[in-house]
């Protein structure tokens, strides 16, 4: 499978434990997206990666995220402290360098739902 | 603040008939439009795409149009198929960034009966 590929697929945590996500991209992907889909909302955008930088954060990534992308490969997606509010789907997807607009090249995986009890 | 605006949550058409998935928009600087689909326990794919200097772009049973002056764009399915039964997110860029930053309406499920 060639895909974007993510795990754990399903955590259960307490509020106030850490949890970290990994995304494996597309292998010659070099840009890598996370995003957040809450119940009967659309994927909201939270950050990116070109190779390793990461080049833009969203307002919605509060001091207790943090993404990581070392080599320019797989990235994580660490929660620290979770809440009952960052109950969500949290999907990676990967492109290009150049988003080509005209086929939509953005690549999501099949996402990693957390439920915080 | 909602950019992106999906107001229906679902639509259920009958097989062979036209789907019609509505989206509204509310920022001017979007310039790129694009629908998703989504089945379950899986990611959204690219579905079709539109630029603004575009009102219409087809591919096959999908034909997407853009009323720029009203920030409106739909999604024409025809003929629907079950298999076309999905939630489908309408999603906006202003592609000067040349990101996939994307921002995504709240989606309608879409059911097509046989």
């Amino acid at each position: 499978d060639t895909g974007v590929s993510q795990n754990p697929r399903h955590k259960i945590t307490k509020r106030g434990q850490n949890v970290t996500f990994r995304c494996d991209p597309i292998s010659e992907h070099n840009r890598l997206y996370w995003y957040r889909q809450t119940l009967g909302q659309g994927p909201e955008f939270l950050t990116y990666f070109q190779n390793e930088a990461q080049l833009e954060k969203s307002r919605l990534l509060s001091d207790r995220f943090s993404a990581e992308r070392p080599k320019g490969s797989f990235s994580t997606l660490e929660i620290q402290r979770t809440e009952q509010g960052d109950s969500a789907m949290y999907l990676c997807a990967s492109s290009q360098p150049f988003f080509d607009f005209n086929t939509g090249e953005l690549f999501f995986g099949e996402g990693s739902r957390l439920t915080v009890l | 603040d909602q950019q992106v605006k999906q107001n229906s949550p679902s639509l259920s058409v009958q097989e062979g008939r036209i789907s019609i998935l509505n989206c509204d928009y509310t920022n001017s600087m979007f310039d790129y439009f694009l629908w998703y689909k989504k089945y379950p326990a899986e990611g959204p794919t690219f579905l079709i795409s539109i630029s603004s200097i575009k009102d219409k772009n087809e591919d096959g049973r999908f034909t997407v149009f853009l009323n720029k002056s009203a920030k409106h764009l739909s999604l024409h399915i025809v003929p629907s198929q079950p298999g076309d039964s999905a939630v489908y997110f309408c999603a906006a860029s202003a592609r000067a960034g040349n990101t996939g930053k994307l921002i995504f309406g709240q989606g309608t499920t879409l059911q097509v009966k046989p």
